[in-house]
């Protein structure tokens, strides 16, 4: 059973500062690799996907990298906003089998960017 | 462009009542999956609907069950309402074919009292 996990469960940082998040995985039979953002009490806002064949991905200040082997991936913000602030939720589709076709998400991290 | 829409927002029941969520996939999109997100936590798979069939189930009871209709649109319902189906229930689209990339709806807020 495919296991996700997110941390820190939450990060306060300064405006301005780089950060990163982390999300581990038990089983690197992935077929791709979300991340999402959740604003509170809203739905998801997909950000980033990585397929199974792909070391990262990157779109405007938002880098995703995947390392299978290792079950890890990690999503960089540079330049940090207040804008940013909200729950960072990173999700896998599995390979085959039973896993096909659902999502499995971690728990997600809080992010909070004060001015 | 229209995304995924659901209907309604909120909603507030009573326990042992039942309740009807819906759901417009992302034009172009054939397949729907919900999800149930409990406060503080990741969303977990219910089901994924294909064809007018369910493909897949997660680890929830039969009190939870689903249609999709020829348009794509998607219907989730739950009878014998708990206290522990109080959630947001998120619907996604996606196509079946090509990288599978899920868009999610802004959820239904479920309360149970």
């Amino acid at each position: 059973k495919q296991e996700v996990t997110q941390i820190p469960a939450a990060l306060s940082v300064p405006e301005g500062e780089n950060l990163v998040l982390n999300c581990s995985f038990t089983d690197s039979a992935i077929y791709n690799l979300q991340w999402f953002r959740q604003d509170p009490g809203k739905g998801l806002t997909s950000l980033l996907l990585i397929q199974s064949s792909q070391r990262e991905q990157t779109s405007g200040r938002l880098n995703a990298s995947l390392d299978k082997s290792s079950g890890r991936s990690t999503l960089y913000i540079a330049a940090s906003q207040p804008g940013d602030s909200a729950t960072y939720l990173c999700a896998l589709r599995g390979a085959g089998g039973t896993s096909y076709g659902k999502l499995t998400f971690g728990q997600g991290t809080i992010l909070t960017v004060h001015p | 462009d229209a995304g995924v829409t659901q209907s309604p927002t909120h909603l507030i029941k009573t326990r042992g009542q039942q309740v009807t969520l819906r759901c417009s996939p992302k034009s172009g999109h054939d397949t729907v999956s919900w999800y149930q997100q409990a406060l503080g936590q990741g969303p977990q798979f219910i089901f994924q609907y294909y064809e007018e069939e369910e493909r897949q189930r997660g680890n929830f009871p039969d009190r939870f069950s689903g249609h999709q209709f020829p348009n794509y649109s998607s219907e989730l319902n739950v009878n014998a309402l708990l206290l522990g189906d109080s959630a947001l229930y998120l619907c996604a689209s996606s196509l079946i074919s090509g990288t599978y990339e899920q868009y999610f709806g802004p959820g239904t807020r479920l309360t149970v009292t």
